[in-house]
């Protein structure tokens, strides 16, 4: 059974551009949230998929948009990046409970 | 609003010792409340998590604590180890409908050989 996994790993980009992050769920779970962690804080929700719907948003933008597909992958989109958007991104995926298992991030710096 | 208060920030215990890291919720629709470890460089991993309808849950050196009606939760590390020194993570959320993760602030534990 694979874990979650996420890519990039790491990504620069400048203030103004787009960004796409991907994260591929643990085999079978159908849910997946994604969560910003600025550093030294703790994770921040952004917005969760079951079945390829949105299922809940956080306090986050438009400019923050994402999509789950059919083998329940996932993509964090962010449009009109800002010096703020730097942090570790975090995907989570989970089946029926509420046991969210983390993949390991993918740290975007702005400039 | 923060919705999860976690105390203390930082924390250090000589092996061998006792940790103990509080969080404290004000949401009362919270009903799942898990604590996560995390490694610098890593993703937040599932330690241990509890229910409201239990007061304790233990597993292995960690254990959770629970109080319903002071709205409060702790997590107990017995025995600490040099390689439990990490970033501690309280959250809690809703079974229900949107199950999104309220994290605390976190707590960074040294545990001292």
């Amino acid at each position: 059974e694979t874990g979650v996994t996420q890519s990039p790993t790491h990504l620069i980009k400048t203030r103004g551009q787009q960004v796409t992050l991907r994260c591929s769920s643990q085999s079978g779970h159908n849910t997946v949230s994604w969560y910003q962690q600025a550093l030294g804080q703790g994770p921040q929700f952004i917005f969760q998929y079951y079945r390829e719907e949105e299922n809940g948003r956080g306090n986050f933008p438009p400019r923050f948009s994402g999509l789950q597909f059919p083998n329940y992958s996932s993509e964090l989109n962010v449009n009109a990046l800002e010096l703020d958007d730097s942090a570790l991104y975090l995907c989570a995926s989970s089946l029926v409970s509420n046991e969210q298992y983390f993949g390991p991030g993918t740290r975007l710096t702005v400039t | 609003q923060q919705q999860v208060k976690q105390s203390p920030q930082s924390l250090i215990v000589q092996k061998g010792g006792i940790s103990i890291i509080n969080c404290a919720y004000e949401n009362t629709a919270f009903d799942y409340f898990p604590w996560y470890q995390q490694f610098p460089g890593k993703g937040p991993a599932l330690l241990i998590a509890i229910r409201p309808d239990v007061s304790e849950k233990k597993e292995g050196r960690f254990t959770i604590s629970f109080n319903k009606s002071a709205k409060q939760f702790s997590l107990h590390i017995m025995d600490s180890q040099p390689g439990d020194s990490a970033t501690y993570f309280c959250a809690a959320s809703r079974e229900t409908g949107r199950r999104a993760l309220t994290f605390g602030s976190g707590t960074r534990l040294q545990v001292q050989p």
